[in-house]
Formats: C-alpha cells, sequence, structure tokens
C-alpha cells in the first residue's frame, strides 16, 4: 500500500488566500484524522471522521477552518481566509478502527506558510 | 483533561549505547493506550511502539522496549544499540479506550552522536 498521500506537500500562501489541503487515506481504513503541527503547541488534533461522517471537530480552531470527506478515499481541509498565525505542518492520518490499539498512519504533512 | 508531559525536551546519545525517554501522562480512566512515535527530519511520523494498559507485560520491538509503570502513570521508551538513524523527534501518545483521539506529549528530540 502507498501509505496516506497528502498534497500539496508544500505551500505558500499570502494572508486572506483560501487553502486546500488534500489527504487520500489508506484503503480499507475507516477514520481519518487531520492534525496540526507548531512549535508552541505541539501537535493538535483538529477533527477525524469515521466512515465519512464527522465525528469530533471540537479541535478546528475557528470558521475559517473546515474539513470534509465527501467519499472513502478523499479529504480536504480548507483556510479560508489563510492568515499567518495558520502556518504549520498539517497532518492526515487513517485508521482501521476496531476498539483495540488502533494504530494511526500518518501521511507526511503539508508544510503551510502564510506570508 | 488527559495530558501527557515529556520532560526532556532533547537527549543523546552515543551510538550503540542505550538510552531512556520519559513520558508521564495524567488519566482517570483504567482502559487505554500509550503510544511512542518517532518523527525524523523527513517529517513522517513512524509507530514505535505500542503498549494496552490493561497488559502488564511491557512491549518489545527488537531494539525498543517500554517501562510501563501503571500506578506511576509513567511510560518511559528504551533505545538499545543506539543507531544512526535513530535520530528524530520522539513523541509519546495517550489514547483512551473507546475513543480515537490521540493525545501527544511535545516531544524529545534524540541526537545520535557517532
Amino acid at each position: 500500500d502507498a501509505g496516506v498521500i497528502q498534497s500539496p506537500r508544500h505551500e505558500v500562501t499570502e494572508m486572506g488566500q483560501e487553502v486546500t489541503l488534500r489527504c487520500k487515506p489508506i484503503s480499507g481504513h475507516d477514520y481519518l484524522f487531520w492534525y496540526r503541527q507548531t512549535m508552541m503547541r505541539g501537535l493538535e488534533l483538529l477533527i477525524y471522521f469515521n466512515n465519512n461522517v464527522p465525528i469530533d471537530d471540537s479541535g478546528m480552531p475557528e470558521d475559517r477552518f473546515s474539513a470534509k470527506m465527501p467519499n472513502a478515499s478523499f479529504s480536504t481541509l480548507k483556510i479560508q481566509p489563510s492568515e499567518p498565525r495558520d502556518s504549520a505542518v498539517y497532518f492526515c492520518a487513517s485508521s482501521f478502527g476496531g476498539g483495540q490499539a488502533d494504530t494511526q498512519y500518518f501521511g507526511p504533512g503539508t508544510r503551510l506558510t502564510v506570508l | 483533561a488527559q495530558t501527557v508531559t515529556q520532560s526532556q525536551p532533547e537527549m543523546s546519545v552515543q551510538e550503540a549505547e542505550t538510552v531512556t525517554l520519559s513520558c508521564t501522562y495524567d488519566t482517570s480512566e483504567s482502559d487505554y493506550y500509550l503510544f511512542w512515535y518517532k518523527q525524523p527530519p523527513s517529517r513522517q511520523m513512524i509507530l514505535v511502539i505500542r503498549q494496552e494498559a490493561y497488559k502488564q507485560q511491557n512491549a518489545t520491538e527488537n531494539r525498543f522496549s517500554v517501562n510501563f509503570q501503571k500506578a506511576a502513570k509513567s511510560f518511559s521508551l528504551k533505545i538499545s544499540d543506539s543507531q544512526l538513524g535513530d535520530a528524530a523527534m520522539y513523541f509519546c501518545a495517550y489514547r483512551v479506550g473507546g475513543s480515537e483521539k490521540l493525545v501527544f506529549g511535545k516531544g524529545t528530540k534524540l541526537t545520535v552522536n557517532p
């Protein structure tokens, strides 16, 4: 399996622009997670889906952030409008839920820079 | 709220030596899982080892082992025969049973000296 795929790997944009990050989970996995990593706050869970349905979005910082999962093989995280404080590495992860110590497999991340 | 604390921002070890990374967590739950993830400079988060709280036996994966002290809420990672490729950020993480949410510590940067 190719693992979790994220695109783009790097994104540089200007404040106020819309940014869309993309993720393709591992085939067969039914959970998908979006994380944000910054020096100040470390790794934070933003939102996660189960069978394409958002389960917990309590980590989404504000209304400028939105996430969708239109099908089992694709998810997007959108920031509109973007701000410099959104600069971070955004990770997507997926897992096969089963009630045990399910392993989350991470993608390579997207490094976002908002100027 | 559950918290995970890694008290060592940085550690270093000589190649072929053994190093132990510390992690403590705070929870009132009895059913939970603990993980160590490695993040090399490539940024990829890689699972190193995991431990179910209900298991008394410490998990082991080749050169990596944990010392799980449930009463003390401690979950340290021991790396034996350290290799240059072990150099990375190491994150301790916690997940309560029945939930999919992982809570991460702030990480420990491990340097391996040749």
